[in-house]
């Protein structure tokens, strides 16, 4: 079983264009977080949900929607895409204070 | 603010010893982990340090000084599975900043 899945692994789409990847966790955990990854392989927080709500939201633009239906899933809508997107988003799980499991990642391209 | 730093790279002969270190000034800590990333792949847990100290796990180790805000991870006995990222991850409050990663390459 995996603990922490989201779907799809690649995506690419075009400049302009709405995208959502979707996040599963099956571990009981209180938290969920997105992470983005660039090219030069940093590691930056995006926002983070606890028991569906949100407490962290970082400078990211508001074109990026998080929406937490329930405290295992936590889903990243992004419109009107742009190059800059272009990035592997990681979806992750843990308990507070506690070490991150990170899903295998969605490669995004914008075209 | 935070401010975690960390050798971009690092190269090392199999069978040998590696330190990789991490330094950080962060407003708040709750705690510090490290992280491996094979290329392509997620981030897995390594180890994690909240007091000072060694903390040993197989060939694994990693050191925490809080007052020095520095912290390092050895790895033992080499193997060539070993070349990947190394993260360092300062946790605040809940969140977790990371550094840059320390690319690792094993040679035979």
């Amino acid at each position: 079983d995996t603990a922490v899945s989201q779907t799809p692994k690649y995506l690419v789409t075009q400049m302009g264009n709405d995208k959502s990847i979707k996040c599963e966790q099956n571990l009981g955990h209180d938290t969920m977080y997105w992470y983005k990854q660039d090219s030069k392989k940093f590691l930056k927080i995006m926002f983070s949900y606890n028991n569906k709500e949100l407490i962290i939201n970082e400078t990211v633009p508001n074109r990026f929607s998080p929406k937490s239906p329930d405290k295992a899933h936590l889903n990243l809508h992004i419109n009107s895409l742009e190059l800059g997107d272009s990035a592997v988003y990681f979806c992750a799980s843990s308990q507070p204070q506690e070490k991150l499991f990170f899903g295998s990642g969605t490669q995004l391209s914008v075209l | 603010g935070q401010n975690i730093d960390q050798p971009t790279e690092m190269t090392a002969t199999e069978g040998a010893i590696v330190q990789i270190n991490c330094t950080y000034q962060t407003s708040g800590f709750n705690g510090l982990f490290w992280y491996q990333q094979h290329a392509g792949e997620a981030p897995t847990f390594l180890s994690y340090n909240v007091l000072d100290g060694l903390e040993e796990k197989g060939r694994f180790s990693s050191f925490l000084s809080r007052s020095k805000g520095y912290s390092y991870l050895l790895l033992k006995e080499l193997q060539m599975k070993d070349s990947a990222s190394y993260l360092c991850a300062v946790v605040n409050a809940g969140k977790s900043t990371f550094g840059d990663g320390t690319t690792l390459t094993v040679k035979p």
